[in-house]
């Protein structure tokens, strides 16, 4: 069973600071996925990745895929409260799979006013 | 509405009770995939349709946890004799080989 292990479980800065989350595995991925999901609605996708080394940028979110494909970090600058939810990491297999996607169990990232 | 529809969003149940939750994918999407998640925790993959072909059922918790797609369009989910430990959150989510669109999923209470 491929493993992603999240880190920090648990998140709760003030407005404005900056901060990044983890997603680290000892298994490659073909692809990695970053989910956002609030209270009592299901994950919606923020970014894939797919390429090693590779960065995507969102807006004040920055995704980076390690070069190994085995992890990958979320960096928010600037944090605001409406970035309050559980981020979800998820990795993936070449074509999609029959397993569909891995998820870690993701952060819990609260954004103080 | 072109996301995926889950249906009921809340199911109230007493235990022993039969449920069925349905999944209406995004209606070009050959895949269909059901997770489960529990509070706290990150959604659990249970079973995969392509099409009306469900190709791993592997993952299903129990024998009491059965999933259908018959014509390939919407799903069902059902779980029999319901325990208390099935309480969570049943998400379901459609792709077309990429990126997975997931519903708002239906939350099972079992009491």
């Amino acid at each position: 069973t491929q493993l992603l292990e999240q880190s920090p479980q648990f998140l709760s800065i003030q407005e404005g600071e900056n901060l990044t989350v983890y997603c680290n595995s000892s298994s490659v991925f073909s692809s990695l996925q970053w989910y956002r999901q609030e209270p009592g609605e299901g994950p919606v996708l923020l970014v894939t990745v797919v390429t090693g080394g590779e960065v995507k940028k969102l807006k004040r979110l920055t995704f980076q895929f390690g070069d190994a494909r085995k992890d990958s970090s979320l960096h928010i600058t600037a944090a605001q409260t409406g970035d309050t939810g559980l981020y979800l990491c998820a990795g993936g297999r070449s074509g999609g799979g029959a397993d569909g996607l891995t998820f870690g169990k993701g952060t819990h990232l609260i954004i103080q006013p | 509405d072109t996301g995926v529809s889950q249906n009921p969003r809340h199911k109230i149940t007493k235990r022993g009770q039969n449920v069925t939750f349905r999944c209406d994918p995004i209606s070009e999407h050959n895949r269909l995939y059901w997770y489960r998640q529990t509070l706290g925790q990150g959604p659990e993959f249970l079973t995969y349709f392509q099409n009306e072909a469900q190709l791993e059922k592997s993952r299903l918790l129990s024998d009491r946890f059965s999933a259908e797609r018959p014509k390939g369009s919407f799903s069902t989910l059902e779980i029999q004799r319901t325990e208390q430990g099935d309480s969570a959150m049943y998400l379901c989510a459609s792709s077309f080989g990429g990126e997975l669109f997931f519903g708002e999923g239906s939350r099972l209470t079992v009491l």
